[in-house]
């Protein structure tokens, strides 16, 4: 069974602070897909990675896909309060029709 | 405007009474998938869709069914409904799989089993 960890669960930071998370398996994904979930609503995607060692920016946040496409991080410069939600990795396996996703990291960015 | 669309939103129902919620996408995506979401334990696949009339089971399936009739629906099915269902279901779509597209979710529907 394919399993993504996530880490941490949950984070309270100050405004303009630095943040990482982080999303570790053991399996090799095709892809590895960020998500943000506000509260009653669906995940909406942020980004997708698919090649090993790809970075990807979207404003204040990056996304990087490890080497051997095993893990990824989400790294988040100068949080604001907007930053606030649910964050959720998901590992896309080929051909699988699985999307196995993570915990779950929930932000809280505090004014 | 490019869509996946369930109904109802919220439905509150009695242990064993069958129910379907429906799910819609208008963005003649080939994949399609149901998800529960339940605190503490995450999003799990419940079943999911290739393409027309192909279905398969994902993590957590008993209980549920579905079927893959059109390309645009793909309706989640309880047939005799118990509490531990209760929880909040997305239906999700993406054009293809293994692709690296992403996958656009609805808006949830959100269920109690009484």
């Amino acid at each position: 069974t394919q399993l993504l960890e996530q880490s941490p669960q949950f984070l309270s930071i100050q405004e303009g602070e630095n943040l990482t998370v982080y999303c570790n398996s053991s399996s090799v994904f095709s892809s590895l897909q960020w998500y943000r979930q506000e509260p009653g609503e669906g995940p909406v995607l942020l980004v997708t990675v698919v090649t090993g060692g790809e970075v990807k920016k979207l404003k204040r946040l990056t996304f990087q896909f490890g080497d051997a496409r095993k893990d990824s991080s989400l790294h988040i410069t100068a949080a604001q309060p907007g930053d606030t939600g649910l964050y959720l990795c998901a590992g896309e396996g080929s051909n699988t029709g699985k999307l196995i996703f993570g915990q779950g990291t929930t932000l809280q960015v505090k004014p | 405007e490019a869509q996946v669309t369930q109904n109802p939103r919220y439905l509150i129902t009695v242990t064993g009474k069958k129910l379907t919620v429906t799910c819609s996408q208008n963005m003649n995506h080939e994949y399609m998938s149901w998800y529960r979401q339940d605190p503490g334990l995450g999003l799990r696949q419940i079943y999911y869709s290739m393409n027309v009339e192909v279905t398969d089971k994902g993590d957590v399936p008993e209980g549920y069914k579905v079927s893959r009739k059109e390309k645009r629906n793909f309706p989640l099915i309880l047939e005799s409904p118990s509490p531990n269902q209760t929880s909040l279901y997305f239906c999700a779509s993406s054009r293809l799989l293994g692709q690296g597209y992403g996958y656009t979710f609805g808006s949830g529907t959100r269920l109690t089993v009484v």
